[in-house]
């Protein structure tokens, strides 16, 4: 099975803040690496997809790089409404897929 | 306008089994690939298994290989999970899930309490 480890597991930022996120896999999966947005009570929001691809209506502000086993979410000026919790996931072998641990972000 | 209702709330003994379906409106199954994801009061995301309906495809992770199940009805679009033997560790709240980058498609999400 392929294995997603991210971190930081939690972080607290200011608001007009960057933070950045990594996701490294336990193998090559290519672009298959997708990054979501949980509040919550609330189910997931996929924010990134391939990548480095943003979801249609996604603020501009979110940036996805990375290829193979090493990836990285890189939120510019956070806004209050960032606050939640952030996931990797990967697809490379679908239907299978694997969540990366989580990333807690909280606004100061 | 895709939309996924899950079916209500359960409670179920240790060692009893549960059936949580998924009824996707607006959607073909077909075009997916369907997921059954859970999560645990305050914990992360947790693949259970998943199925390509075109393909007749279905994986389970590897904890749960011998113990669920997940269907699919086409002519109602509807999507099973079934887990046997459950334990205190499964209560959590099970989302389906329709993937399909850029898409995702995530269903209300139904809580299952394990208790005795």
């Amino acid at each position: 099975d392929i294995q997603l480890t991210q971190s930081p597991s939690s972080l607290s930022a200011s608001v007009g803040d960057t933070v950045t996120i990594t996701c490294r896999a336990s193998q090559n999966i290519a672009m298959s690496l997708h990054w979501f947005h949980q509040k919550p009570g609330k189910a997931p929001q996929l924010l990134i997809f391939a990548a480095s691809n943003l979801k249609s209506g996604v603020p501009s502000r979110f940036r996805g790089s990375g290829f193979g086993t090493s990836f990285t979410l890189t939120i510019s000026s956070l806004q209050p409404e960032d606050f939640g919790e952030y996931y990797c996931q990967q697809n490379y072998r679908p239907p299978s897929l694997t969540f990366g641990g989580g990333t807690k972000v909280d606004i100061k | 306008q895709v939309y996924l209702a899950q079916s209500g709330t359960e409670v179920k003994k240790p060692g009893s089994s549960v059936k949580v379906s998924c009824q996707a409106s607006g959607a073909t199954l077909n075009n997916y690939a369907i997921s059954w994801v859970r999560q645990a009061l305050g914990q992360g995301l947790e693949w259970v298994g998943g199925i390509l309906p075109l393909l007749g495809t279905v994986t389970y992770a590897q904890k749960f290989q011998d113990r669920v199940t997940i269907t699919t009805d086409d002519f109602t679009a509807t999507v099973y999970m079934e887990l046997n033997s459950l334990t205190f560790d499964d209560t959590a709240v099970y989302f389906c899930y329709f993937g399909g980058s850029p898409i995702d498609y995530w269903g209300q999400g139904t809580l299952i309490t394990v208790s005795s």
